[in-house]
Parts: C-alpha cells; structure tokens; sequence
C-alpha cells in the first residue's frame, strides 16, 4: 500500500524567511496531493492541493510543487509569520472516486518573531 | 464554506461504555471518513463510507464499528470502550467529483 514520508518532523524559522517541507511518495498511481495546517485544539485545514497533471501551484505566499518522476512534492511558504506556526501534514491519494488520502507525520513549523 | 461537525469536542467515558461519536456534514458530499490522531503516529483512518449504508474498513477498524444512515451523517461507535481508545477522533468528508477532503473540529475522547 501508499506509504508518505515527510521531513523534517520540526522547523524553526525566523520572521519573514521561507519554510520548505518536503514528502515522499511510494505509490506510482498516487494522483492527488492535499496539504494540511492543523492548529492547536483544531481540525486539519486544507491549505493547497496539487494534481499529477500539474508541477506546481501557487497561492499567495503557499506554493507546492510535485516530481513524479521522483516521488516527491513539497510545500513552500514565503515571508513567514508568526501565524504560519502550527504543524503541516501532506497526503497522498489515487484519486479514485473513494480519494481516500495517506498521511504524513507531520511537521511543526515555529516562525519566530 | 464546507461545515463538518463534531457532536463533542470533548468526552470521558468509563471502560466498558458503548460511546457514539457523531458527525455531520453540509456539503452533499459523497464521501465521510472517520480518523484517529495520536501523538507520533499521525493520522490513521479507522472506516469510510462512499455512499450512504456502505462503509470500508480502514487501516485501523478493530474495535470500532460505523453507521451510515443518511448521507450528511456518519456515526462512529466504540462498541466497549478501551483505554487504549483514548484519542483525538476526526470526521471527514469529501466529493467524489475533486476529492478536496474537509476536516471536523475533532473530538477528544478520554476513556478511563
């Protein structure tokens, strides 16, 4: 079965510099790749989300970017903030009508002021 | 917006209890999912249901078991409650047309 890898499992960064979290995928028919934001005491929030049809997607300061050919996809995020602390989970999915999504284990991203 | 809700945010439940963890969601959405979260072991999927009165084990079912009634709503139930069922539990849902899955805010469930 699917199997994400995701690293690092913690990231300190400073205000205003960039975060990169990078996953691994090991399905080849994996289609779909969802990121998460998951804030103390809340729900998972999906962020952005990526095709195979597609390298790269950007929205404002997220962007994500996929290499099938390597597995991988990572999420990045610009001009950090203090509010962009939280931890960040990737998914992996065949896209079949079920779009059940494999997990990663998570990063958690402080943004230091 | 996509609204999941989450009957409680927070239960203590004794060993032994039948616990009931419902879910709703407002979107149409074909597709619901019940999730565990657990520190170190992230996000593992207990049972989904692509239709309503159908359900598919998920890596982890043993122990629980699902309902699926109506399309919006998705039951969870801990048929004897365990301690090693303490958990954060969260409900899902998605459209078979995108597959964007929303999340619920989540229930804690301590089980004593």
């Amino acid at each position: 079965g699917e199997n994400v890898e995701q690293h690092p499992s913690t990231l300190s960064v400073q205000e205003g510099d960039s975060a990169v979290i990078k996953c691994t995928y090991s399905d080849s028919a994996s289609n779909y790749f969802p990121w998460y934001k998951q804030e103390l005491g809340k729900g998972p929030q999906l962020i952005i989300d990526i095709r195979s049809n597609v390298g790269e997607k950007k929205d404002q300061r997220i962007a994500v970017t996929l290499n099938k050919t390597a597995k991988h996809f990572s999420l990045h995020i610009t001009e950090t903030q203090p509010e962009d602390s939280a931890v960040y989970f990737c998914a992996a999915s065949k896209g079949d009508s079920s779009y059940k999504l494999i997990f990663g284990s998570g990063t958690r991203l402080l943004v230091r002021p | 917006d996509v609204k999941v809700t989450q009957s409680s945010r927070y239960l203590v439940k004794r060993t032994g209890e039948k616990v009931f963890l419902e879910c709703v969601q407002d979107m149409d959405h074909e597709n619901m999912f019940w999730y565990r979260q657990d520190p170190g072991l992230g996000l593992r999927l207990i049972y989904f249901s692509y239709d309503v009165k159908m359900k598919e084990k998920g890596d982890i079912p043993e122990g629980y078991s699902v309902s699926r009634e109506k399309k919006e709503r998705f039951s969870l139930i801990l048929e004897s409650a365990s301690t090693n069922q303490t958990s954060m539990y969260l409900c899902a849902s998605s459209s078979w047309a995108t597959g964007r899955t929303y999340f619920g805010p989540g229930t804690r469930l301590l089980v004593l």
